[in-house]
């Protein structure tokens, strides 16, 4: 067990909906990091948060946001639903704020089906 | 920004022997460099990593090479079981000295290890 909780495991849902993702990091990190990751396909960065603040970005949509709250858990929303947001969807946490990189430990990701 | 490839994206090795996975990246300042196991329908899991002042790294039957030079690192796992099959990831990040907890996590494509019986 990573530490990192994510809900839900697995949503289904219809085109054009709006969902939210929800992520817990671990005790005493700071930094949140979000990825999807296509059926197949490598780890897509979408955006990370540190102690509340957006602090790098990927290629994440503009139907996509997020944002990390002051008890330190995120949302990542996504809306206009379309099939090919159908992924799983993995958020990570790290210690962050340090001079150096460090490491990721990832939760169990929420697989969105959209039909 | 970052780009990071990685070969080859599917390796089938018998069972005890080496295996071996190359990344190459783009940005000369990327200092920090993780490797995550991914098994089927599971999450990616550090297994190693390494710093730009660090040329090379082991624990037990994982190591890792950097040539900052030329841009790579390599993963090697010697004696491999069964259990090693799974996909690999190689990731790239710098740390940025001007925002505060910045930190942008590059993949590689991945790997996907076979072990052979």
């Amino acid at each position: 067990d990573s530490g990192v909780t994510q809900t839900p495991k697995h949503l289904i849902t219809a085109t054009g909906q709006r969902v939210t993702l929800r992520c817990s990091p671990r005790s005493g990190d700071l930094s949140v990091y979000w990825y999807q990751q296509s059926l197949d396909q490598g780890l897509q960065f979408l955006i990370q948060y540190y102690n509340g603040e957006e602090r790098a970005k990927g290629n994440i949509l503009e139907r996509f946001s997020a944002q990390q709250f002051p008890d330190l858990h995120s949302e990542l929303n996504l809306s206009s639903l379309e099939l090919g947001d159908s992924a799983l969807y993995f958020c990570a946490s790290s210690v962050g704020g340090q001079s150096y990189n460090s490491p990721l430990h990832f939760g169990n990701g929420t697989r969105l089906t959209v039909t | 920004g970052e780009n990071v490839e990685q070969h080859p994206s599917t390796l089938s090795v018998q069972e005890g022997d080496s295996a071996v996975i190359k990344c190459t990246y783009s940005d000369s300042a990327s200092n920090y460099f993780p490797w995550y196991k991914q098994e089927l329908g599971k999450r990616p899991q550090l297994i190693i990593d390494i710093r730009s002042n660090v040329g090379e790294k082991k624990d037990q039957r994982i190591a890792v090479t950097l040539n900052k030079t030329a841009k790579h690192f390599s993963l090697h796992i010697t004696e491999t079981q069964p259990e090693d099959s799974a996909v690999y990831f190689c990731a790239a990040s710098k740390a940025s000295g001007r925002i505060q907890g910045a930190q942008k996590l590059v993949f590689g494509q991945g790997t996907r290890l076979t072990i052979n019986p």
